[in-house]
């Protein structure tokens, strides 16, 4: 069965960087793009970052650009997000989520998320 | 970026009843809407895409309909395990979210 395992949150200071990890297993991995959704305490979800399936390409809206970097490594399976310059408001937990089908059309945007982890806490406090 | 606003934000009701949630988007996303629920420490769990189309695995007490700009979840007859906070998702354009309806015990 389809799993998502993230790993890597904990607390750290403002300005300083963290990289979290999403292991998959049980599909293809390299067929999906795969995401970044992250939701502050007692919040909704706001989207992070997209990786193509081949990791040639990525997307991050502006609240993160330039400081967040979404990775893959088909070789092992596993989904990456580098998290630098960080602030106050990026505490949130952050999930991995799977492309509802294989092959994503670039720009397109025509998938939603069918499969989540459980979450990972990143907390950025002094 | 496409804002969606769901209404209401909570709703109180009770086992067995009719329950309707909203969704509009700040402009037209055609049928690109999903909805998901999550229970609390939970990650979401995808109920329906494509405005109408059920995933697979969730109960047929789950229906979606709307195009455009206005869209509805319902949930035929509520049970104890539907307790819990709805959101829905454009993917029309990069991804936004609604800000949730928690549904409640009345």
């Amino acid at each position: 069965q389809v799993q998502l395992v993230e790993s890597g949150g904990g607390v750290v200071q403002p300005g300083r960087s963290l990289r979290l990890s999403c292991a998959a297993s049980g599909f293809t991995f390299s067929s999906y793009a795969m995401h970044w959704v992250r939701q502050a305490p007692g919040k909704g979800l706001e989207w992070v970052a997209i990786i193509s399936n081949d990791g040639s390409k990525k997307y991050s809206p502006d609240s993160v650009k330039g400081r967040f970097t979404i990775s893959r490594d088909n070789s092992k399976n596993t989904l990456y997000l580098q998290m630098n310059s960080l602030r106050a408001e990026d505490t949130a937990v952050y999930y991995c989520a799977r492309d509802h089908r294989p092959f994503y059309v670039w720009g397109s945007y025509r998938n939603c998320f069918d499969y989540w982890g459980q979450g990972t806490l990143v907390t950025v406090s002094s | 970026d496409i804002q969606m606003t769901q209404s209401p934000s909570t709703l109180s009701a009770s086992v067995g009843d009719r329950v309707t949630i909203t969704c509009r988007a700040s402009q037209s996303i055609s049928s690109w809407l999903a909805w998901y629920q999550q229970k609390p420490g939970k990650a979401p769990k995808l109920l329906i895409y494509k405005a109408s189309s059920l995933e697979s695995g969730v109960p047929s007490r789950f229906s979606g309909s709307g195009s455009g700009t206005e869209f509805t979840l319902t949930i035929s007859s509520l049970q104890p395990d539907d307790f819990a906070t709805y959101y829905c998702q454009q993917y029309n354009s990069p991804w936004t979210f609604g800000q949730g309806t928690k549904v409640e015990i009345k």
